[in-house]
């Protein structure tokens, strides 16, 4: 039983082009995150959601979209494809901090990679 | 907002040695403290936190100390062995404001034979 999963695990798409990952969470839990991963390994968060809200929008481009249906589902949109887009992207999930242990379950990650 | 300064970026450990990782953060409201570990290709897991109401924390091997009025934290491995190299990452966050984690840029520590 996979707590985090995110799909797909490798993405290789050329610029310019639109893709999609998908993240659910089966863990109850109410909120969600995507970070994104650089070759430096730094983690960045880029956006959290909150039983379906926005909470967080960091200065992220807006080629960046993010979508929640329901708040185990959190999938994130990259319209025009650039080159500093290939990371690892990981979605993320946990209670609210203030009411839980504060951990973070992290999905196993996306990797995509810019042509 | 918070910012995290992690310290070494690179540590290179023999087995059985100790191994220390420090972090400063920013924003002296900050009141959690978690270490993950991130093995090679795999994803960050959590290894050890603590809270602004206590000084130290230990479990087994690993022990985390903070310092409220200097703002630093720190992780402590002792009795090293090859499955702790991994990228290890501090982070702090205010909880019950916005749920933001803001993590370290992360320690990639080796255990040498």
């Amino acid at each position: 039983d996979t707590a985090v999963s995110q799909t797909p695990k490798y993405l290789v798409t050329q610029m310019g082009n639109d893709k999609s990952i998908k993240c659910e969470q089966n863990l109850g839990h109410d909120t969600m995150y995507w970070y994104k991963q650089d070759s430096k390994k730094f983690l960045k968060i880029m956006f959290s959601y909150n039983n379906k809200e926005l909470i967080i929008n960091e200065t992220v481009p807006n080629r960046f979209s993010p979508k929640s249906p329901d708040k185990a589902h959190l999938n994130l949109h990259i319209n025009s494809l650039e080159l500093g887009d290939s990371a690892v992207y990981f979605c993320a999930s946990s209670q609210r901090l203030a009411l839980s242990t504060g951990e973070l379950f992290f999905g196993e990650g996306s990797r995509l990679t810019v042509l | 907002g918070e910012n995290v300064e992690q310290h070494p970026s690179t540590l290179s450990v023999q087995e059985g040695d100790s191994a220390v990782i420090k972090c400063t953060y920013s924003d002296s409201a900050s009141n959690y403290f978690p270490w993950y570990k991130q093995e090679l290709g795999k994803r960050p897991q959590l290894i050890i936190d603590i809270r602004s109401n206590v000084g130290e924390k230990k479990d087994q091997r690993i022990a985390v100390t903070l310092n409220k009025t200097a703002k630093h934290f720190s992780l402590h491995i002792t009795e090293t062995q090859p499955e702790d190299s991994a990228v290890y990452f501090c982070a702090a966050t205010l909880m019950n404001r916005d749920d933001k984690i803001i993590f370290g840029k992360g320690t990639r520590l080796h255990i040498l034979p």
